[in-house]
């Protein structure tokens, strides 16, 4: 059965650090993908990454970068110079096709960056 | 521009009650999905629906039931409404159900008093 692991349940950061939040998943499919989602104070949910199993490359998007790493079965979301505007809840998610792909959460850490 | 919405956002109803929750999207996508949040469990899976007619049980389906009858839409029923079922809903839909992200809708949150 597939599972997310977000051992960090809350962070906080002072304005400018960098701040790493760490996803672990299990999954015994071959075929999978991972996904980063940004729940920010007003509650709605967006979504920021997708990652499939047969791409390890890292992805850098301004501030934000991911490392997928399948040695590990991590793909942990690194924040460089953080600010205020990245206070929210982050989900880890994962997709097998071994469970008709549903879309399983990790239970979210909150990052709260301080000025 | 095409969306996903949710009505009603917020709805306090009575130990007991059928309550239906509407959720609708625009962007013609086949799939749609039913989550519940809460503290300390994040997001869990209700109900999903790869195309009319199909419906589908989640990790967490117990006194909820779902119908798809087209493609815009896809209404959560609470059958008998339990204080268990105060929580947060979000519906999501995807255009198919492989590699490729869900996009959620802004949530309607649920007390059952």
């Amino acid at each position: 059965a597939q599972k997310v692991t977000q051992a960090q349940t809350e962070i906080s950061v002072v304005e400018k650090e960098d701040v790493t939040l760490d996803c672990v998943y299990e999954t015994r499919d071959t075929t999978y993908y991972l996904f980063w989602y940004k729940q920010p104070p007003s509650g709605e949910l967006v979504f920021l990454i997708r990652r499939n199993s047969f791409d390890e490359q890292n992805e850098i998007s301004g501030r934000y970068s991911w490392n997928f790493q399948k040695s590990t079965s991590s793909f942990n979301f690194t924040i460089t110079a953080s600010q205020v505007v990245d206070s929210a809840v982050y989900f880890c998610a994962l997709k097998e096709r071994g469970s008709n792909y549903k879309l399983t959460f990790g239970k979210g850490t909150l990052l709260t960056v301080n000025p | 521009d095409a969306e996903i919405t949710q009505s009603p956002r917020h709805k306090i109803t009575e130990t007991g009650r059928q309550v239906t929750l509407a959720c609708h999207q625009t962007w013609n996508h086949n799939n749609m999905f039913w989550y519940r949040q809460d503290l300390g469990h994040g997001l869990r899976l209700i109900h999903y629906s790869y195309g009319v007619h199909d419906t589908n049980k989640g990790e967490v389906s117990d006194g909820y039931s779902v119908s798809r009858s087209n493609t815009e839409d896809l209404p959560l029923t609470l059958e008998s409404a339990a204080s268990s079922q105060t929580s947060v809903y979000f519906c999501a839909s995807s255009a198919w159900a492989g590699g490729i992200e869900q996009y959620f809708g802004p949530g309607t949150r649920l007390t059952v008093t």
